[in-house]
């Protein structure tokens, strides 16, 4: 089985500032790691995601997640943020032979002015 | 536009009601989830259909029962609402059986008062 801790509920950030956003995660076998993102009254849709190779992944929207299997972390940065990145942002996790995602509890982002 | 669709979209139900949540998708995949959102609780997996005639439970399987009717389609039936079903319903797609990043239909809110 696996596990997520999102290590921070709400993130407040200044438009222009950088930002990181933590994910760690346990697993006993090998993982595929995903970064969703949730805009107000919408679904969730994709950021990113890591199944093998290069460690650095690179999504849409500017962001990008780093994995680091000796720290079992997976933490999601954008080197400058805007308004409209203002949404909450979940971390997710499969065994690499399940089906299943298993969820974090979520990181609220709020960009301000 | 192709994705997942579902219905409805708002719902009030009374303590005791029942009702079916309707979930389709058109990218044929094979695996389809039924997941719930609550604030600070992230998602959790309700049931999960691996492939067309097979279904499993998840982590919070009681009180719901699902029917994968064919490929496409996927719903989640309540038989008696209860007021701690009042959640955000949200259905998910894959391809290939493997977890390379989910689509998510839109959801459904329902309140159970």
């Amino acid at each position: 089985a696996q596990s997520v801790t999102q290590l921070d509920s709400q993130v407040p950030v200044f438009e222009e500032a950088p930002v990181e956003l933590r994910c760690n995660y346990s697993s006993s076998v090998s993982v595929y790691l995903f970064w969703y993102v949730q805009y107000p009254n919408q679904g969730l849709q994709l950021l990113l995601k890591y199944l093998s190779g290069s460690t650095l992944v690179k999504g849409i929207n500017g962001f990008e997640a780093e994995f680091n299997k000796s720290q079992t972390s997976f933490h999601l940065r954008k080197p400058s943020v805007h308004i409209s990145d203002t949404a909450e942002y979940f971390c997710a996790v499969s065994g690499s032979s399940n089906y299943k995602l298993t969820f974090g509890k979520g990181t609220l982002l709020t960009v301000n002015p | 536009n192709a994705g997942v669709t579902q219905t409805p979209k708002f719902q009030v139900l009374k303590t005791g009601q029942s009702m079916t949540l309707q979930c389709a998708q058109d990218m044929n995949h094979n695996s389809m989830y039924w997941y719930r959102q609550d604030p600070g609780m992230g998602l959790r997996l309700i049931y999960y259909s691996a492939s067309e005639g097979t279904t499993d439970k998840g982590e919070v399987p009681n009180g719901y029962n699902v029917s994968r009717l064919n490929k496409r389609e996927f719903s989640l039936r309540l038989e008696s609402a209860a007021p701690s079903q009042t959640s955000v319903y949200f259905c998910a797609s894959s391809e290939g059986g493997k977890a390379y990043g989910y689509t998510f239909g839109s959801g459904t809110r329902l309140t159970v008062v």
